[in-house]
């Protein structure tokens, strides 16, 4: 069973700055590997997919990276409304079994 | 527009059942892999079971096999999960999600529905 982890647990920063999220997984998991943000109250929105793909509507600000066991989201300037909870996820080969890191919360500082 | 809709949700004693719908809708449901996964409250998101297109394949996470079974009725356009057996730790808001047809990712989500396991 491949196991995400998130890092940090919780980033403070500021509107403007930059924000960088790790996942790392406890082996390779090719380039199946997306993200997701989640607001209070609101379901997980799709970021990006194939860990570099920004999903239909998604702003340019945001950014993904990295491949194998190590990968990035980066958020170049952050927006007020990107204060919220961010998940990485895998898929297993087959039979397509899915896992959820336990997620970075990104607040105001 | 995609739309999924969830419902069924609500109170339920320990050991109990429940039976989870999902109305879909603006695509052609036949054609998409489906899944379930849930939230327990406070916690993070953890994915339950997915089912293919006709439904011949079912997967389920370890913890909820043998007492959730996942199932889908194309001509009504709906997902479903029956859950059996029900423990304090299945209380969760339960989130109906279709995946992208390469089967890697969660494109679309529903709003959710909450069940609450207690006595």
């Amino acid at each position: 069973e491949i196991v995400l982890t998130q890092s940090p647990a919780t980033l403070s920063l500021s509107p403007g700055e930059r924000a960088t999220l790790s996942c790392r997984a406890s082996q390779s998991v090719s380039s199946y590997l997306a993200w997701y943000q989640q607001k209070p109250g609101q379901a997980p929105r799709l970021l990006i997919y194939d860990a570099s793909n920004r999903a239909t509507g998604i702003p340019a600000r945001f950014s993904g990276g990295g491949s194998g066991t190590d990968f990035t989201l980066t958020i170049s300037s952050l927006e007020p409304e990107d204060f919220a909870v961010y998940y990485c996820q895998q898929r297993s080969n087959w039979p397509p079994l899915f896992t959820f890191g336990p997620g970075t919360k990104v607040d105001i500082k | 527009e995609v739309q999924l809709v969830e419902s069924g949700g609500g109170l339920v004693q320990p050991g109990g059942s429940l039976r989870l719908s999902c109305a879909a809708s603006g695509f052609t449901f036949s054609s998409y892999w489906m899944s379930w996964v849930r939230q327990a409250p406070g916690k993070g998101l953890e994915w339950v079971a997915n089912i293919n297109q006709d439904g011949s394949e079912k997967y389920y996470v370890d913890s909820v096999k043998g007492r959730f079974t996942i199932s889908r009725d194309n001509a009504k356009n709906s997902l479903y999960l029956q859950m059996n057996s029900l423990r304090a730790e299945d209380t969760a808001v339960y989130y109906c999600a279709r995946h992208n047809p390469q089967l890697a990712y969660f494109d679309y989500w529903g709003q959710g529905t909450l069940v609450t396991v207690s006595s």
